[in-house]
């Protein structure tokens, strides 16, 4: 089965400053797609971002990015100039070819914006 | 917004009881997917259907139920409630189940069993 960790319970930045959140995850499967989900205190869940493992491309959108490392199984989310608006818990995902099209989620990283 | 909707946002109900959670998925979403979302078990998906059948099993008590109606709407039944069944359920609907098509999560419906 596959699995997903997120190390880091809580994360902190400072307003303007750039954060890292961590995701290792483990899978047989070839084919698979992974995601890092916002939830702020809404508790919408948010699409933040998408890597397809068969991209050797960090996919960008704004000021997130990933780093993606397949051989590692890690796959990592950079924020750039925090804002205050990016508080929330972040859930790393995984969904895979063959296991279906559910999503097996990390547990999770909360993510503290200092002003 | 997503286009997904769940009703009821909070439901608050006692042990022993059931009830029912209803989503309907984006316009043109076929597939449904049912989440469930606690303090002891994280994110855990639960079922998925597709087009009125069921699709996929997750970790699903068998005290809870799912459908998809013909039009589209799916319902979550959980009965003989118990206090861990407190969390939140998340709705998530998707254009087709493959795993290439994103999946775009409702609101929510929070769950108070006392």
């Amino acid at each position: 089965a596959q699995t997903v960790t997120q190390s880091q319970p809580e994360m902190s930045v400072q307003e303007a400053e750039t954060v890292t959140l961590s995701c290792t995850y483990d899978t047989s499967e070839s084919d698979y797609y992974l995601f890092w989900y916002k939830q702020p205190p809404s508790r919408q869940m948010i699409l933040v971002i998408r890597q397809e493992a068969y991209k050797q491309q960090n996919a960008t959108e704004n000021r997130f990015s990933v780093n993606f490392q397949k051989a590692a199984k890690s796959f990592s989310l950079k924020i750039s100039d925090s804002q205050l608006g990016d508080a929330a818990m972040y859930f790393c995902a995984y969904r895979g070819e063959t296991s279906g099209s559910r999503l097996t989620f990390g547990e999770g990283t909360q993510l503290t914006v200092n002003p | 917004d997503s286009g997904v909707t769940q009703t009821p946002k909070h439901l608050i109900t006692a042990t022993g009881q059931r009830v029912t959670l209803r989503c309907s998925p984006r316009s043109g979403d076929l597939s449904v997917y049912w989440y469930q979302q606690s303090l002891d078990q994280g994110l855990q998906f639960l079922i998925q259907y597709y087009n009125g059948e069921e699709r996929a099993k997750g970790n699903i008590l068998e005290r809870f139920s799912a459908q998809q109606f013909p039009d589209l709407h799916s319902e979550l039944n959980l009965s003989s409630l118990e206090l861990g069944d407190s969390a939140l359920y998340f709705c998530a609907s998707s254009v087709s189940p493959g795993s290439t098509y994103e999946q775009y999560f409702g609101p929510g419906t929070r769950l108070t069993v006392t």
